[in-house]
């Protein structure tokens, strides 16, 4: 079966500081994969997708970056944090070549102070 | 822009009690629409999902959700909530290609 890991769980960072939080994908190949991000009472906004190793596709111009190294690996960075970065980042994947059901993994609760 | 909108951000139920969780979508296109569900301690799940076909659809734990399109409207119900509903429930609007826009969630709290 597929299983989806993110870490870390939580994170507290200082402003101005770098990010990498990373997700990765078992019991797939290829799949399509997602980041999210939730603010306090608001939806998830699709930050960044990926259809294949090294292709990235931003949906929110900010300060954050995706990469995907490998084929079940997804990486959101940031090079210097902003305090409206804080958030709950959810990294998600899909079947490959299908746009049904994605699949969440737990989050990591990202502070930013 | 396209945007979800979910009616109730808090709902307060007792067992046996009758639910819908209102969901509008502002798009002219076709749609995929989505119902997710998030449990206490647990990662988002799907609960129900209509692509195309009967408009009224069935998901898991009895819920069932019905696509308007009139009403640009996808609500979600259940005839007798439990106490193991209590969850986080969002509804999702799919426009084409990968972008899936989700509503603000509505935090359901049912009563024992």
């Amino acid at each position: 079966s597929q299983t989806i890991h993110q870490w870390p769980a939580t994170l507290v960072q200082p402003v101005g500081s770098p990010l990498s939080l990373e997700c990765t994908v078992e019991g797939t190949s290829n799949p399509n994969l997602y980041w999210y991000r939730q603010a306090a009472g608001r939806g998830l906004q699709l930050l960044f997708y990926s259809v294949g190793i090294g292709q990235i596709s931003s949906e929110v111009p900010q300060n954050l970056s995706a990469s995907r190294p490998q084929d079940r690996q997804f990486i959101l960075s940031s090079k210097k944090l902003l305090l409206s970065d804080s958030g709950f980042y959810l990294c998600a994947w899909s079947l490959q070549g299908s746009t049904d059901t994605q699949y969440f993994g737990p989050g990591t609760r990202l502070t930013v102070l | 822009a396209q945007s979800v909108s979910q009616h109730n951000h808090h709902v307060i139920l007792s067992e046996a009690a009758s639910l819908e969780l209102g969901c509008n979508y502002s798009y002219g296109g076709t749609v995929n629409l989505f119902w997710y569900v998030q449990y206490p301690g647990q990662h988002l799940q799907l609960l129900l999902k209509y692509f195309s076909g009967d408009p009224l659809v069935k998901g898991i734990k009895g819920f069932e959700a019905e696509f308007i399109k009139s009403k640009f409207s996808f609500n979600l119900r259940k005839p007798s909530v439990q106490w193991s509903d209590t969850a986080e429930y969002f509804c999702a609007v799919q426009t084409g290609g990968f972008k899936t826009i989700f509503g603000a969630g509505t935090r359901l709290f049912v009563k024992a």
